[in-house]
């Protein structure tokens, strides 16, 4: 069955402390492995598209990896507006809808 | 700037009263576009599949004659709540496919409450 797990669940941090966000993945042909940003009241944001293990994309503090089995979503100096709920999906070869994950909640503290 | 469009983003009325909530794409043409309700503190959770010019795809366990989807257009879809009740109340998402292999663009949701 096709799953996503992301983790931690929250993850509560200072401003500029570096960390990393994971997203683990069983799916029976990867088409596409996403990274989303979703403020409260707001629907998600797009912020990385990863197709095959070994990819790499980067966006300001922002960096998404990519392995067979999970992908990270490193986050580099925080600041405070990067306090969001970051969403993982993945979408298999069968057809277009998303699998999600249940996302971490971040909160980055000044 | 935002490429989904969705209105309204927030519905407060009565028990029993029929709301619809529309979805639109706005600098390109989207043949799929995709329906989701998302409870606190929860991911989203996919409703229907709604593709131009044809009937919705819904999931397993929503109701079709409950969530009434109509995507007329290439630029728009709509989702009716019909005949709305207290546990219908959530936020509704909507969310657009700009081509295959491209990332789902989402609207910033519509939050129902029905009292």
């Amino acid at each position: 069955e096709d799953q996503v797990t992301q983790s931690p669940e929250a993850l509560r941090l200072q401003e500029g402390e570096s960390s990393s966000l994971n997203c683990s993945y069983t799916v029976s042909g990867l088409r596409g492995l996403f990274w989303y940003r979703q403020d409260p009241g707001k629907g998600p944001e797009f912020l990385f598209t990863l197709y095959s293990a070994g990819e790499e994309k980067e966006k300001e503090r922002l960096k998404a990896t990519l392995t067979k089995k999970e992908s990270f979503l490193h986050i580099t100096a925080p600041k405070p507006e990067d306090s969001a709920t970051y969403l993982c999906a993945v979408q298999s070869d069968s057809n277009y809808q998303l699998i999600w994950g249940a996302g971490t909640k971040l909160i980055i503290k000044p | 700037g935002a490429v989904v469009s969705q209105h309204p983003s927030r519905v407060i009325c009565k028990s029993g009263t029929s709301v619809k909530i529309e979805c639109r794409s706005l600098d390109f043409q989207a043949t799929t576009m995709f329906w989701y309700r998302q409870f606190p503190k929860q991911s989203l959770m996919l409703m229907a599949t709604s593709n131009e010019g044809s009937k919705a795809t819904y999931e397993q366990g929503v109701e079709k004659d409950k969530f009434l989807i109509n995507h007329a257009s290439l630029t728009l879809s709509t989702l009716t709540v019909t005949s709305a009740h207290p546990e219908d109340s959530s936020f509704y998402i909507c969310s657009a496919l700009k081509g295959p292999n491209q990332p789902q663009h989402f609207g910033d949701g519509t939050r129902l409450s029905i009292l």
